[in-house]
Formats: structure tokens, C-alpha cells, sequence
């Protein structure tokens, strides 16, 4: 069966720095893969989506790697703030599976002043 | 435009009783979804819409039914409540089966 692990439950940084979250997945081959933030008490937010054919998204301070040899996510953080704490879900959709998404357990990041 | 909205918000049930969620959509999206979420586990697809009037079984499908009679709308219901299903639900649409997820703010369950 499918499987999602996000680096660990939870990390936590000093504001200025760069956060990197990981997402590995096994057997999987997923077209394409998303990142969600989720504050307490609230549905997940969308953030980026990175296609099985693509190396590298950015938007802002967000960057997201996706490497389909090392079957691994990368999601980065730069200029970190304490607004960014947060819990970040990966998520991932096969190319046969209508409209599915398989989510890992999230992360949640601390930024501490 | 509200987005996602989910109604009720919070509600407790005894074991074996019946209630049914409201999920509503007003951006004309085609897919809806219904997953749970638990501490430790992440979120789990539990049945799925990919337009008004169809439905289907995600991961979690036991113990839950679903309907989808209009298109802006998705009920979940379940028929006798049990303690295992105590959990937050949240309800998301999207306008295909690639575009992302948006989701509602979540209905806290609570079966004793």
C-alpha cells in the first residue's frame, strides 16, 4: 500500500532562518504532489503543487523540490517568521486515481522570535 | 463568496444515533470530498462526489453514507454513531480531479 512520511512531527527554528520540510513517499508513483498549511482549528490551505515532470516550484518565500528518483519532497521556507508556524501536510494524487489525494501526517513548525 | 462551508460546527452524539453533516459549496466545483482527520493519522478520504448525483468510496467508507442531490452540496451521514468515529471531518471540492482541494472549516464530532 501507499505510503507518506513527513520528516517529523516537529521542527522548530529560529525567525530569519530557512525551514525544510521532507515528504517521502513509497510505493507510488503520484503525477503530482501538493503542499497544504493547517492552522489550529482550520481546514487546510493550499500552497503549491509541483508535477511529476517538474524539478522546482516557487512562489514568495516557498520553494518545493520534487526528486520522482528519490520518491522525496522538499519544501522550504525561507526568511522564516513566526506567522509561518504552522502544521504542513503533503499530499499526493496518481495519474489513474480520479481526484484522490493521499495525505502524510504533517509537520509542524514552530518559529520562535 | 463563502468557499467551502460546514454545518454544524461542533456536535456530541450518544453511541447509536443518526445525524447527518452539511457540506456546501458556492464555486461551482464538479468534485467534492469528505475526509476525517485523527491525531497520529493524518487525513483519510472517506467517500467522494465527481459530480451531482454520483458517489464513491474513499479509504474509510465504513459506517458512513454519502449524497450528492444538488451540485453544490455534499451530505455525510451516519446511521449508528460508535465512539471510533469521533473525529473532525472536513469536506473540500475542486473543480477537477487535478486542480487542488479547498476545504471547509471542519465539523468536530464527538460520540460517547
Amino acid at each position: 500500500s501507499q505510503k507518506i512520511e513527513q520528516n517529523s512531527e516537529a521542527l522548530n527554528i529560529q525567525e530569519g532562518k530557512t525551514a525544510t520540510l521532507t515528504c517521502n513517499y513509497t510505493n507510488y508513483s503520484p503525477a503530482y504532489l501538493q503542499w497544504y498549511r493547517q492552522d489550529p482549528g482550520r481546514g487546510p490551505v493550499f500552497l503549491l503543487l509541483i508535477r511529476e515532470n517538474e524539478k522546482e516550484k516557487r512562489k514568495e518565500r516557498l520553494k518545493v523540490t520534487f526528486d520522482t528518483t528519490l520518491k522525496q519532497s522538499l519544501f522550504h521556507i525561507t526568511a522564516s517568521q513566526p506567522a509561518d508556524s504552522a502544521t504542513y501536510l503533503c499530499a499526493l494524487r496518481g495519474g489513474s486515481t480520479l481526484g484522490r489525494l493521499y495525505f502524510g501526517r504533517g509537520t509542524q513548525l514552530t518559529v520562535w522570535p | 463568496n463563502a468557499g467551502v462551508t460546514q454545518t454544524p460546527k461542533f456536535r456530541v452524539l450518544k453511541t447509536g444515533q443518526s445525524m447527518t453533516l452539511l457540506c456546501a459549496q458556492d464555486m461551482n466545483h464538479e468534485y467534492m470530498y469528505w475526509y476525517r482527520q485523527d491525531p497520529g493519522m493524518g487525513l483519510r478520504l472517506i467517500h467522494y462526489s465527481v459530480g451531482e448525483g454520483t458517489t464513491a468510496k474513499g479509504e474509510v467508507p465504513d459506517g458512513y453514507n454519502v449524497s450528492r442531490l444538488k451540485k453544490q452540496n455534499f451530505l455525510l451521514g451516519l446511521e449508528s454513531a460508535a465512539p471510533s468515529q469521533t473525529s473532525v471531518y472536513f469536506c473540500a471540492s475542486s473543480r477537477d480531479r487535478v486542480e487542488t482541494q479547498y476545504f471547509g472549516p471542519g465539523t468536530r464530532l464527538l460520540v460517547l
